[in-house]
Protein backbone atom coordinates (compact mmCIF):
# COMPACT_ATOMS: atom_id res chain seq x y z
CA UNK A 1 0.00 0.00 0.00
CA UNK A 2 1.28 3.38 -0.61
CA UNK A 3 2.30 5.47 2.45
CA UNK A 4 -0.79 7.70 2.52
CA UNK A 5 -2.69 8.74 5.50
CA UNK A 6 -5.93 10.56 5.88
CA UNK A 7 -7.21 12.11 8.79
CA UNK A 8 -9.88 12.27 10.04
CA UNK A 9 -11.13 9.20 8.64
CA UNK A 10 -14.77 10.00 10.12
CA UNK A 11 -16.33 13.41 11.11
CA UNK A 12 -19.67 14.85 11.89
CA UNK A 13 -20.06 18.35 12.01
CA UNK A 14 -22.43 21.54 11.67
CA UNK A 15 -23.45 23.29 8.69
CA UNK A 16 -21.13 26.97 8.56
CA UNK A 17 -18.56 25.36 10.40
CA UNK A 18 -14.95 25.05 8.80
CA UNK A 19 -13.59 21.33 8.37
CA UNK A 20 -10.22 20.39 7.70
CA UNK A 21 -8.85 17.23 6.13
CA UNK A 22 -5.26 16.23 5.96
CA UNK A 23 -3.34 14.00 3.80
CA UNK A 24 0.02 12.64 5.02
CA UNK A 25 2.44 10.84 2.74
CA UNK A 26 5.91 9.06 3.40
CA UNK A 27 6.33 8.50 -0.60
CA UNK A 28 8.00 11.73 -1.73
CA UNK A 29 5.85 11.79 -4.45
CA UNK A 30 5.88 15.84 -6.21
CA UNK A 31 1.65 15.29 -6.99
CA UNK A 32 -1.19 15.43 -4.63
CA UNK A 33 -4.96 15.53 -5.45
CA UNK A 34 -7.85 16.00 -3.22
CA UNK A 35 -11.19 13.97 -5.10
CA UNK A 36 -14.44 13.34 -3.59
CA UNK A 37 -16.98 10.32 -4.29
CA UNK A 38 -20.59 10.93 -4.55
CA UNK A 39 -23.50 8.22 -5.64
CA UNK A 40 -23.99 8.63 -9.88
CA UNK A 41 -21.00 10.96 -10.11
CA UNK A 42 -17.98 8.78 -9.41
CA UNK A 43 -15.05 10.37 -8.28
CA UNK A 44 -14.64 14.01 -9.23
CA UNK A 45 -11.52 15.82 -8.53
CA UNK A 46 -11.88 19.10 -6.02
CA UNK A 47 -8.00 20.68 -6.08
CA UNK A 48 -4.58 19.16 -6.83
CA UNK A 49 -0.97 19.91 -6.14
CA UNK A 50 1.76 19.63 -8.39
CA UNK A 51 4.51 21.10 -5.73
CA UNK A 52 5.09 22.57 -2.62
CA UNK A 53 2.93 25.17 -2.47
CA UNK A 54 1.50 24.64 -6.08
CA UNK A 55 -1.93 24.26 -7.03
CA UNK A 56 -4.70 24.09 -9.39
CA UNK A 57 -8.52 23.50 -9.08
CA UNK A 58 -10.37 20.88 -10.19
CA UNK A 59 -14.38 20.19 -11.41
CA UNK A 60 -15.57 20.88 -8.24
CA UNK A 61 -13.75 23.29 -6.29
CA UNK A 62 -16.10 25.84 -5.08
CA UNK A 63 -16.84 25.61 -1.27
CA UNK A 64 -13.11 24.20 -0.97
CA UNK A 65 -9.53 25.89 -0.78
CA UNK A 66 -6.20 24.13 -0.38
CA UNK A 67 -2.85 24.26 1.19
CA UNK A 68 0.49 22.14 0.69
CA UNK A 69 3.07 23.99 2.77
CA UNK A 70 5.51 20.68 2.67
CA UNK A 71 5.54 18.10 0.29
CA UNK A 72 4.28 15.62 2.54
CA UNK A 73 0.96 17.02 3.47
CA UNK A 74 -2.10 18.41 1.54
CA UNK A 75 -4.37 20.10 3.67
CA UNK A 76 -8.17 20.64 2.19
CA UNK A 77 -10.50 22.77 3.81
CA UNK A 78 -14.13 23.37 3.93
CA UNK A 79 -14.36 27.06 5.02
CA UNK A 80 -17.73 26.74 6.19
CA UNK A 81 -19.42 23.39 5.28
CA UNK A 82 -22.95 22.77 3.69
CA UNK A 83 -24.57 19.75 3.69
CA UNK A 84 -23.98 19.28 -0.08
CA UNK A 85 -20.30 19.08 1.18
CA UNK A 86 -21.49 15.67 2.83
CA UNK A 87 -19.37 13.23 0.84
CA UNK A 88 -15.99 10.76 0.79
CA UNK A 89 -13.01 12.24 0.09
CA UNK A 90 -9.96 10.38 -1.09
CA UNK A 91 -6.56 11.89 -1.06
CA UNK A 92 -4.37 10.59 -3.81
CA UNK A 93 -0.52 10.85 -4.75
CA UNK A 94 1.53 10.27 -7.94
CA UNK A 95 5.29 10.68 -8.79
CA UNK A 96 4.34 12.61 -11.96
CA UNK A 97 1.13 14.17 -13.65
CA UNK A 98 -1.12 10.83 -14.96
CA UNK A 99 0.49 10.50 -17.98
CA UNK A 100 1.82 6.84 -19.65
CA UNK A 101 3.21 4.58 -16.89
CA UNK A 102 2.19 6.61 -14.09
CA UNK A 103 -0.30 6.12 -11.48
CA UNK A 104 -1.87 7.46 -9.13
CA UNK A 105 -2.57 5.97 -5.19
CA UNK A 106 -5.52 6.80 -3.56
CA UNK A 107 -5.69 6.85 0.47
CA UNK A 108 -8.42 4.84 2.38
CA UNK A 109 -10.87 8.15 2.54
CA UNK A 110 -12.52 10.69 5.08
CA UNK A 111 -16.40 10.18 5.36
CA UNK A 112 -17.45 13.54 6.27
CA UNK A 113 -21.38 14.33 7.25
CA UNK A 114 -22.40 17.81 7.39
CA UNK A 115 -25.53 17.88 9.60
CA UNK B 1 -20.72 17.69 -18.68
CA UNK B 2 -19.47 14.77 -18.22
CA UNK B 3 -16.45 14.17 -19.96
CA UNK B 4 -16.20 9.90 -18.98
CA UNK B 5 -19.21 8.27 -19.01
CA UNK B 6 -19.72 4.61 -17.62
CA UNK B 7 -23.60 3.90 -18.69
CA UNK B 8 -24.22 0.78 -17.26
CA UNK B 9 -24.31 1.28 -13.33
CA UNK B 10 -24.22 -2.32 -12.37
CA UNK B 11 -23.71 -5.63 -14.12
CA UNK B 12 -24.15 -9.17 -12.76
CA UNK B 13 -21.76 -12.10 -14.31
CA UNK B 14 -21.50 -16.31 -13.23
CA UNK B 15 -17.84 -17.14 -11.79
CA UNK B 16 -15.64 -18.42 -14.41
CA UNK B 17 -17.69 -16.70 -17.59
CA UNK B 18 -15.67 -12.78 -18.84
CA UNK B 19 -16.75 -9.54 -17.63
CA UNK B 20 -16.96 -6.69 -19.86
CA UNK B 21 -16.94 -3.10 -18.83
CA UNK B 22 -17.72 -0.07 -20.85
CA UNK B 23 -16.46 3.41 -20.62
CA UNK B 24 -16.51 5.97 -23.13
CA UNK B 25 -14.99 9.82 -23.51
CA UNK B 26 -15.74 13.03 -25.11
CA UNK B 27 -12.50 14.66 -25.11
CA UNK B 28 -10.60 13.60 -28.34
CA UNK B 29 -7.69 15.34 -26.03
CA UNK B 30 -7.58 12.24 -23.39
CA UNK B 31 -4.53 9.79 -24.39
CA UNK B 32 -3.90 8.05 -21.06
CA UNK B 33 -6.90 5.78 -19.56
CA UNK B 34 -6.97 3.88 -16.50
CA UNK B 35 -8.71 1.72 -14.63
CA UNK B 36 -9.42 1.23 -10.75
CA UNK B 37 -11.21 -0.88 -8.51
CA UNK B 38 -12.72 0.05 -5.54
CA UNK B 39 -14.05 -2.50 -2.69
CA UNK B 40 -16.83 -1.04 0.46
CA UNK B 41 -14.90 1.77 2.83
CA UNK B 42 -11.64 1.40 0.70
CA UNK B 43 -9.69 3.38 -1.47
CA UNK B 44 -9.40 2.93 -5.45
CA UNK B 45 -6.53 0.92 -6.92
CA UNK B 46 -4.82 0.98 -9.46
CA UNK B 47 -6.03 -1.80 -11.76
CA UNK B 48 -4.39 -1.41 -15.45
CA UNK B 49 -4.30 1.25 -17.93
CA UNK B 50 -3.71 2.35 -21.95
CA UNK B 51 -2.04 4.72 -23.76
CA UNK B 52 -3.46 6.30 -26.57
CA UNK B 53 -1.13 4.34 -28.90
CA UNK B 54 -1.88 1.26 -28.07
CA UNK B 55 -5.04 -0.58 -28.21
CA UNK B 56 -5.23 -3.61 -26.42
CA UNK B 57 -3.07 -4.13 -22.90
CA UNK B 58 -3.27 -6.82 -21.07
CA UNK B 59 -1.89 -8.14 -17.46
CA UNK B 60 -2.92 -11.89 -16.42
CA UNK B 61 -6.87 -12.23 -16.23
CA UNK B 62 -6.99 -8.48 -17.03
CA UNK B 63 -7.11 -6.80 -20.45
CA UNK B 64 -8.34 -3.34 -21.77
CA UNK B 65 -9.51 -2.23 -25.42
CA UNK B 66 -9.03 0.58 -26.77
CA UNK B 67 -10.92 2.48 -29.64
CA UNK B 68 -9.82 5.50 -30.30
CA UNK B 69 -11.90 6.44 -33.50
CA UNK B 70 -15.13 5.32 -31.16
CA UNK B 71 -14.11 7.22 -27.94
CA UNK B 72 -14.34 3.95 -26.03
CA UNK B 73 -12.82 1.74 -23.79
CA UNK B 74 -13.60 -1.22 -22.41
CA UNK B 75 -12.22 -3.63 -19.42
CA UNK B 76 -12.23 -7.74 -19.89
CA UNK B 77 -11.92 -10.09 -17.03
CA UNK B 78 -11.54 -13.81 -17.84
CA UNK B 79 -12.03 -15.44 -15.96
CA UNK B 80 -14.32 -13.77 -13.57
CA UNK B 81 -13.93 -14.85 -9.90
CA UNK B 82 -16.13 -13.41 -6.74
CA UNK B 83 -13.14 -11.94 -5.59
CA UNK B 84 -13.72 -9.63 -8.67
CA UNK B 85 -16.96 -8.13 -7.42
CA UNK B 86 -16.38 -4.63 -6.62
CA UNK B 87 -16.66 -1.05 -8.23
CA UNK B 88 -14.79 -0.48 -11.16
CA UNK B 89 -13.88 2.82 -12.68
CA UNK B 90 -12.33 4.16 -15.54
CA UNK B 91 -10.19 7.60 -15.53
CA UNK B 92 -8.66 9.54 -18.35
CA UNK B 93 -6.06 11.93 -18.50
CA UNK B 94 -5.51 14.59 -21.34
CA UNK B 95 -2.35 15.09 -23.61
CA UNK B 96 -1.64 18.30 -21.97
CA UNK B 97 -0.60 16.50 -18.62
CA UNK B 98 -2.30 18.70 -16.37
CA UNK B 99 -2.15 16.26 -13.41
CA UNK B 100 -5.93 15.78 -13.71
CA UNK B 101 -7.26 12.62 -13.82
CA UNK B 102 -11.48 12.20 -14.72
CA UNK B 103 -13.00 9.46 -13.74
CA UNK B 104 -16.35 7.89 -14.70
CA UNK B 105 -19.28 7.27 -12.45
CA UNK B 106 -18.02 3.71 -11.68
CA UNK B 107 -20.03 0.17 -12.22
CA UNK B 108 -20.72 -2.29 -9.59
CA UNK B 109 -19.91 -5.62 -10.69
CA UNK B 110 -21.41 -8.83 -8.78
CA UNK B 111 -19.62 -12.55 -9.33
CA UNK B 112 -21.66 -14.80 -8.58
CA UNK B 113 -20.75 -18.07 -7.33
Amino acid sequence: DAGITQSPRHKVTETGTPVTLRCHQTENHRYMYWYRQDPGHGLRLIHYSYGVKDTDKGEVSDGYSVSRSKTEDFLLTLESATSSQTSVYFCAISQRGPSSGNTIYFGEGSWLTVV
Amino acid sequence: DQQVKQNSPSLSVQEGRISILNCDYTNSMFDYFLWYKKYPAEGPTFLISISSIKDKNEDGRFTVFLNKSAKHLSLHIVPSQPGDSAVYFCAASPLSNTGKLIFGQGTTLQVKP
